[in-house]
């Protein structure tokens, strides 16, 4: 089995800072892939940023990163220079075997 | 190029009958899958087919719902006898094939609500 934990419901950012959404996972496979999707008030989830976890390199997609500490099973997503256009849900997944498991996202706020 | 299709967009239906849902995976894709998300709440698989494989059906919570792919490409997930918990955004992803990290690709769901 596969677990996927996002402890923070929701976080609150002013426009142009920076916001850090929290993931921890657990999964017996040794080969597995992690992914950060968006999914913002029209429903469809956006695929923002994937990492290998045979890669140490932290993935990075323009404004987004992330920190992957695979010894703690751990995979942050850091949002820079934040924008409007970033308010969404965001859900942490990690595929492993044939599944996605998702954790229960969190909310994202932009602030003016 | 065209994304993941799923119709209906909407559907309300009485309590106790049965409704299809609809998914288009985008061409050349031989994976699919199946979703809920209830609201407010994150994502639950219910289902996942792979080319000619039989299909996972572990997610399905009864045996009310049901799923089919027909020669590889759409789907249609069925919900019969359907219940006031049945109510929930469905929805439906595809990717290239399971190996490989590969992304899925998700469509804009159906939201079904049961009166």
């Amino acid at each position: 089995a596969q677990t996927v934990t996002q402890s923070q419901p929701e976080m609150s950012v002013q426009e142009a800072e920076t916001v850090t959404l929290s993931c921890t996972y657990d999964t017996s496979e040794s080969d597995y892939y992690l992914f950060w999707y968006k999914q913002p008030p029209s429903r469809q989830m956006i695929l923002v940023i994937r990492q290998e976890a045979y890669k140490q390199q932290n993935a990075t997609e323009n404004r987004f990163s992330v920190n992957f500490q695979k010894a703690a099973k751990s995979f942050s997503l850091k949002i820079s220079d934040s924008q409007l256009g970033d308010a969404a849900m965001y859900f942490c997944g990690l595929a492993a075997g044939n599944k996605l498991t998702f954790g229960g996202g969190t909310r994202v706020l932009v602030k003016p | 190029g065209a994304g993941v299709s799923q119709s209906p967009s909407n559907k309300v239906t009485e309590k106790g009958k049965d409704v299809e849902l609809r998914c288009d995976p985008i061409s050349g894709h031989t994976a699919l899958y199946w979703y809920r998300q209830s609201l407010g709440q994150g994502l639950e698989f219910l289902i996942y087919f792979q080319g000619n494989s039989a299909p996972d059906k572990s997610g399905l919570p009864s045996d009310r719902f049901s799923a089919e792919r027909t020669g590889g490409s759409v789907s249609t997930l069925t919900i019969q006898r359907t219940q006031q918990e049945d109510s929930a955004v469905y929805l439906c992803a595809s990717s290239l094939m399971n190996r490989d990290g590969q992304p899925q690709h998700f469509g804009d769901g159906t939201r079904l609500s049961i009166l």
